[in-house]
């Protein structure tokens, strides 16, 4: 298994446009993460799910964001009339779930540039 | 509410210096993790160590070593003989066991520039 996996790497949109991102897990992990990360700042939470139930969703994931991980493997983050403060690096990150102890290993991540 | 403080925004060193990246930490939660990663330019965040709450003892890995301080609420991390391959952004992070999700929250990190 050769870890965390997402998809583009680099997307650069205009102002208004849809844009979807991909992740894929380390596989057998049941924890899938999604992280924001802005310029200078350290990665902020935005949801997770714990096999394909959304379990947690940051108050800094509007109505145009949407997450989904069917069947409990890949994710996708939808965002929908894309704004320049959308502008940021999107990270996901999954573990396996089990009494403690849990490390999160993150993707490369997907950088968005609205224009 | 959880917050990480990494005060040092940058730090510069010359190669085989010894640098500390300072990290201080606000839980009220009894069992927590702490974490380090580093980011190089690439952007890719690298999983480096874990500690929990219960754990003081210090760690030591190659020329890299944590000292955990409950008293103080700190958990730094010292490279020995830094080298330019240790340039990067370096971030601590907390995790709580209480709540379910167990999401990270992150410092701001420390952009460490190695100079040969």
């Amino acid at each position: 298994d050769t870890g965390v996996s997402q998809d583009p790497r680099h997307k650069i949109t205009k102002r208004g446009q849809n844009v979807t991102f991909r992740c894929d897990p380390i596989s057998e992990h049941n924890r899938l993460y999604w992280y924001r990360q802005t310029l200078g700042q350290g990665p902020e939470f935005l949801t997770y799910f714990q096999n394909e139930a959304q379990l947690e969703k940051s108050r800094l994931l509007s109505d145009r964001f949407s997450a989904e991980r069917p069947k409990g493997s890949f994710s996708t983050l939808e965002i929908q009339r894309t704004e320049q403060g959308d502008s940021a690096m999107y990270l996901c990150a999954s573990t396996f779930s089990d009494i403690g102890e849990e490390t999160q290993y993150f993707g490369p991540g997907t950088r968005l540039l609205v224009l | 509410a959880q917050k990480v403080t990494q005060a040092q925004t940058e730090i510069s060193v010359v190669e085989k210096e010894d640098v500390t990246l300072d990290c201080v930490y606000e839980t009220r939660d009894t069992t927590y993790y702490l974490f380090w990663y580093k980011q190089p330019p690439s952007g890719e965040l690298v999983f480096l160590i874990r500690r929990n709450s219960f754990d003081e003892q210090n760690e030591i890995s190659g020329r890299y070593s944590w000292n955990f301080q409950k008293s103080t609420s700190s958990f730094n991390f010292t490279i020995t003989a830094s080298q330019v391959v240790d340039s990067a952004v370096y971030f601590c992070a907390l995790s709580s066991t209480q709540g379910g999700s167990e999401k990270l929250v992150f410092g701001k990190g420390t952009k460490l520039t190695v100079n040969p």
